[in-house]
């Protein structure tokens, strides 16, 4: 069973441009939600999408967006790139059943996407 | 709000002894689960173990285990047998509420560094 795939793996971007991140969820899997993990702030939820619409969402600007697709495939942008945004974007992907026995709500990552903002 | 508190920035032990890694965590929420997982460098996020908050036994998984302390809202990480390949970042993390009511957000700590040394 393929993992949580999220490209591109690395990237280098300057101020002010915006950037899409996308992650391809377990197969099976309907809830993909986004982290950042920054060595100051930590790890740190940005959002959460199930069945192609926004169930949760972080404390972070209008300037990160999202959005989820009809085969719970996941784009992340944040536009207007500033130095802080500099961090490891990590995907997460979970089954979400509401019942059931074994749901634990367990998350399961992908490698992340490492940017780096000049 | 929900908060994870882990003390350890960094913890050291020698190859096959037992290593505990310290979580404490406060929430309102009756229902609530407790995650850990492993951050190797490479920085996938692995899940190593779960207790819910309704749990009556501890959690075990291989050389895992949880001491779960309901009454001190504590969750420590027991490895035993410690292995060199279990160097990485450790993480504790909780969801509020029960598995896919609530989404799959997770509030994490800030993390423990362990070496295991040969």
């Amino acid at each position: 069973k393929a993992g949580v795939t999220q490209t591109p793996r690395y990237l280098i971007k300057t101020r002010g441009q915006q950037v899409t991140l996308s992650c391809s969820p377990i197969s099976g899997h309907r809830s993909v939600s986004w982290y950042q993990q920054t060595p100051g702030q930590g790890l740190q939820f940005l959002f959460e999408y199930f069945s192609e619409t926004q169930r949760n969402k972080g404390n972070f600007p209008g300037r990160f967006s999202g959005r989820q697709f009809s085969n719970s495939r996941s784009e992340m942008n944040v536009s207007t790139l500033e130095l802080g945004d500099s961090a490891l974007y990590l995907c997460a992907s979970s089954i979400s059943r509401d019942r059931g026995l074994g749901n634990t709500g367990e998350l399961f990552f992908g490698e992340g996407s490492r940017l780096t903002v000049l | 709000a929900q908060k994870i508190t882990q003390t350890q920035p960094g913890m050291f032990v020698q190859e096959k002894e037992a290593v505990t890694l310290d979580c404490t965590y406060d929430t309102s929420d009756q229902s609530y689960g407790l995650f850990w997982y492993k951050q190797p460098s490479s920085g996938e996020m692995i899940f190593l173990i779960y207790q819910g908050s309704y749990d009556e036994q501890n959690a075990t998984e291989g050389r895992y285990s949880l001491n779960f302390q309901k009454a001190r809202k504590s969750a420590n990480l027991v490895i035993s047998a410690s292995q060199l390949g279990d160097s990485a970042m450790y993480f504790c993390a909780m969801r509020e509420g029960p598995p896919g009511t609530s989404g799959s957000r997770l509030t994490f700590g800030e993390g423990t560094q362990l070496t295991v040394n040969p």
